[in-house]
């Protein structure tokens, strides 16, 4: 699977959108792109997946450049609950492993 | 609606002694996949299985077995427990569709071991 580059950690305040970059250059056309968000010590939980369209649904946006390379997660109007470490992975949609890099942790200022 | 259920959700162990964890996954979801976390750390995978049959290995030491039953449950066996095995232990599940591949995994709460 190929390998992402995140930030190791942001900012937003409060009310805020958050807007999340990740780089994966070594993408390839069967990989999609996930992200994950881990709250301290509780189990990762999905955000958001896409192939090569935007997606959108009721927690974030995800929107992915043209050439696949690079991807940002949106979290519309950041809230201190959505302070937690947030991962991106790139994953063959028949894999069956997810792995984790670094994150990004977010911190939500009030 | 129903999630990933893991249990023990702590577990204190000896050195030397076996633990034994289990997750039961999401109805209907076939792959299960294993993680350990340690303190400051990220997860990294172990292993998963998809219909009862391993399907990928990580970094799942020797002393570290698991399997999936035909219920899709699935157990993590861990012998000659060291203090180092101490950490977070997450399952997840999904379920695999011909027309897409894998969807996307939900995690349980984990299991929290610790070795003194």
């Amino acid at each position: 699977d190929a390998k992402t580059t995140q930030p190791p950690s942001m900012d937003c305040a409060e009310g805020r959108a958050a807007n999340l970059p990740c780089n994966h250059s070594t993408i390839s056309g069967n990989e999609y792109v996930y992200w994950y968000r881990q709250i301290h010590s509780q189990g990762p939980q999905y955000i958001i997946h896409g192939l090569k369209n935007n997606e959108t649904n009721e927690m974030a946006s995800l929107i992915i450049t043209e050439d696949r390379k690079s991807s940002t997660l949106i979290l519309p109007h950041a809230t201190l609950r959505d302070t937690a470490v947030y991962y991106c992975i790139v994953r063959v949609g028949t894999g069956n492993q997810f792995y984790f890099g670094t994150g990004t942790s977010l911190t939500v200022i009030p | 609606a129903a999630g990933v259920i893991q249990s023990p959700r702590h577990l204190i162990k000896e050195k030397r002694e076996t633990a034994t964890l289990k997750c039961y996954p999401i109805p209907r979801h076939d792959t299960v996949y294993w993680y350990q976390q340690g303190p400051g750390q990220d997860p990294q995978f172990l292993i998963s299985f998809y219909e009862k049959m391993q399907s990928d290995k990580g970094s799942i030491p020797d002393r570290f077995s698991a399997q999936q039953f035909s219920d899709y449950h699935s157990e993590l066996n861990m012998s000659s427990l060291e203090l180092g095995d101490s950490a977070l232990y997450f399952c997840a599940s999904s379920f695999y569709s011909p027309g897409r591949g894998n969807t996307e995994a939900f995690f349980g709460q984990g299991t929290r071991l610790t070795v003194v």
